[in-house]
């Protein structure tokens, strides 16, 4: 079945340093959603992509979709306390289901 | 913006006894809303999707007999677990969303489930 993977599945870093979340797609997506959990709480949406090589940016975070449609990233600069949670991405996959990778855990040590 | 709320948020039953979670859009309305279930630390599962008028939509894998899902009206969805098993245990969260189909997403804040 279609199967959408992230890694890492964690990541500790220093406050301030970078951190980068990659998800993978065996299938061709037609778009693609990134959410935020944050430890006991619930997934909050933070952006969808739509068309190949899209980039966005939201303050520290930034968005990118690939060529080809089947793999995006989330890389946030000089991460903050409040950066920590799980970041899940969503595939959207063309006229079927919402599947949600695993997820990457980050924790930031101040 | 969106908000979307979920009743209970805990719940302990006992085993064999029928739960039913509510899941409301408070400030728009839905036509379509979503039901996950989140092991811990684990991602979101989708079980089924809810269509206001009609049946749901369910999963490969998810028993439609046990996961009764109503979506009576456009600002609420309901998910009664019946005859619950300590397996059924878990974090039951719903979304819901602005537009047709696959648009952004609000989810609930979740219900924890716990089958004794």
């Amino acid at each position: 079945g279609q199967q959408v993977m992230q890694i890492p599945q964690y990541q500790h870093v220093q406050e301030g340093e970078d951190f980068t979340t990659y998800c993978n797609s065996s299938t061709t997506l037609s778009n693609i959603q990134w959410y935020k959990q944050r430890p006991g709480g619930h997934p909050v949406f933070l952006i969808q992509l739509v068309k190949s090589g899209e980039v966005k940016k939201q303050k520290r975070l930034t968005f990118q979709f690939g060529e080809a449609k089947k793999n995006s990233s989330l890389h946030i600069t000089a991460t903050q306390t409040t950066d920590v949670g799980t970041y899940f991405c969503a595939g959207i996959i063309y006229g079927q289901n919402f599947v949600f990778g695993p997820g990457t855990r980050l924790s930031v040590l101040p | 913006g969106a908000v979307v709320s979920q009743h209970p948020s805990r719940v302990i039953c006992k085993s064999g006894t029928s739960v039913k979670i509510e899941c409301r859009s408070l400030d728009f309305q839905a036509t379509t809303m979503f039901w996950y279930r989140q092991f811990p630390k684990q991602s979101l599962m989708l079980m089924a999707t809810s269509n206001e008028g009609s049946k749901a939509t369910y999963e490969q894998g998810v028993e439609k007999d046990k996961f009764l899902i109503n979506h009576a009206s456009l600002t609420l969805s309901t998910l009664t677990v019946t005859s619950a098993h300590p397996e059924d245990s878990s974090f039951y969260i719903c979304s819901a969303g602005l537009g047709q189909g696959w648009d952004t997403q609000y989810f609930g804040p979740g219900t924890r489930l716990t089958v004794l």
